[in-house]
C-alpha cells in the first residue's frame, strides 16, 4: 500500500534556528495537509494545499512558518526562527481531494524538539 | 464552543467488553465523519468513516451517526489490549468546498486484561 513519506523522523534544534520538513504524498493525491500535534491534543491544521495552491492557511503563524508545494507534488514546511513552543509532532497527510469525504492518509510525522 | 469535542478520558474497559467513544460537533452542515486510532508516538491511522445517519459496521468496530443531535460514536466490541490507544474523531465541515478536516482532542482508551 502506498504511503505518505516524511523526513526527517526526528529533529532537535535550538531556538532561533531554522528548520524544514519534507513530505511526499501518495501518488495521485491532489490534496496535501500539514498538521501540528502537541502532546495530549488532537492534530491542528496548519496549511492545506489543493494541487499547488493554498486553500487554507488560517492557522499558520505566517510570521515564522512558511509552506510550499511548487509542482503540486511534494511539499516543504519551514519554521524560522524556531521557538520553544514549536516543539510538537508535525504530520503530513494527503487525500484524493475533489470531494469532501476523501479520507486522509498520514505519514509517520516529524517529531520536533526545540531547546 | 470547540468545533469537535470528545471525552478526553481516559476510558478503561476490561478485555472482551464493549468500549464506547463519543464525539459531538458544532457545524450542523458537516457531511463527513472519521475515526482515527493513534498509538503513542505514532501517526493517526484511519479506522472508519461514515457519511449517512445510522450505523456502519466493520468487523469489531461500529460507527454511529446522528446528524440531528450532531453526535457520532465509535463502538469497539470484544475489546483487546491491542486496542489501547488514543481515538480521534474528525469532521469535515460543510461550509467549505475544499474539505477542511477538524480533529477532536482525542479519547485515551485502555483495555486491561
Amino acid at each position: 500500500e502506498a504511503e505518505v513519506a516524511q523526513s526527517p523522523r526526528y529533529k532537535i534544534t535550538e531556538k532561533s534556528q531554522a528548520v524544514a520538513f519534507w513530505c511526499d504524498p501518495i501518488s495521485g493525491h491532489a490534496t496535501l495537509y500539514w498538521y501540528r500535534q502537541i502532546l495530549g491534543q488532537g492534530p491542528e491544521l496548519l496549511v492545506q494545499f489543493q494541487d499547488e495552491s493554498v486553500v487554507d492557511d488560517s492557522q499558520l503563524p505566517k510570521d515564522r512558518f512558511s509552506a510550499e508545494r511548487l509542482k503540486g507534488v511534494d511539499s516543504t514546511l519551514k519554521i524560522q526562527p524556531a521557538e520553544l513552543g514549536d516543539s510538537a509532532m508535525y504530520l503530513c497527510a494527503s487525500s484524493r481531494g475533489g470531494q469532501n469525504n476523501s479520507p486522509l492518509h498520514f505519514g509517520n510525522g516529524t517529531r520536533l524538539t526545540v531547546t | 464552543q470547540k468545533e469537535v469535542e470528545q471525552n478526553s478520558g481516559p476510558l478503561s474497559v476490561p478485555e472482551g467488553a464493549i468500549a464506547s467513544l463519543n464525539c459531538t460537533y458544532s457545524d450542523r452542515g458537516s457531511q463527513s465523519f472519521f475515526w482515527y486510532r493513534q498509538y503513542s508516538g505514532k501517526s493517526p491511522e484511519l479506522i472508519m468513516f461514515i457519511y449517512s445517519n445510522g450505523d456502519k459496521e466493520d468487523g469489531r468496530f461500529t460507527a454511529q451517526l446522528n446528524k440531528a443531535s450532531q453526535y457520532v460514536s465509535l463502538l469497539i466490541r470484544d475489546s483487546q489490549p491491542s486496542d489501547s490507544a488514543t481515538y480521534l474523531c474528525a469532521v469535515i465541515a460543510g461550509g467549505t468546498s475544499y474539505g477542511k478536516l477538524t480533529f477532536g482532542q482525542g479519547t485515551i482508551l485502555t483495555v486491561h486484561p
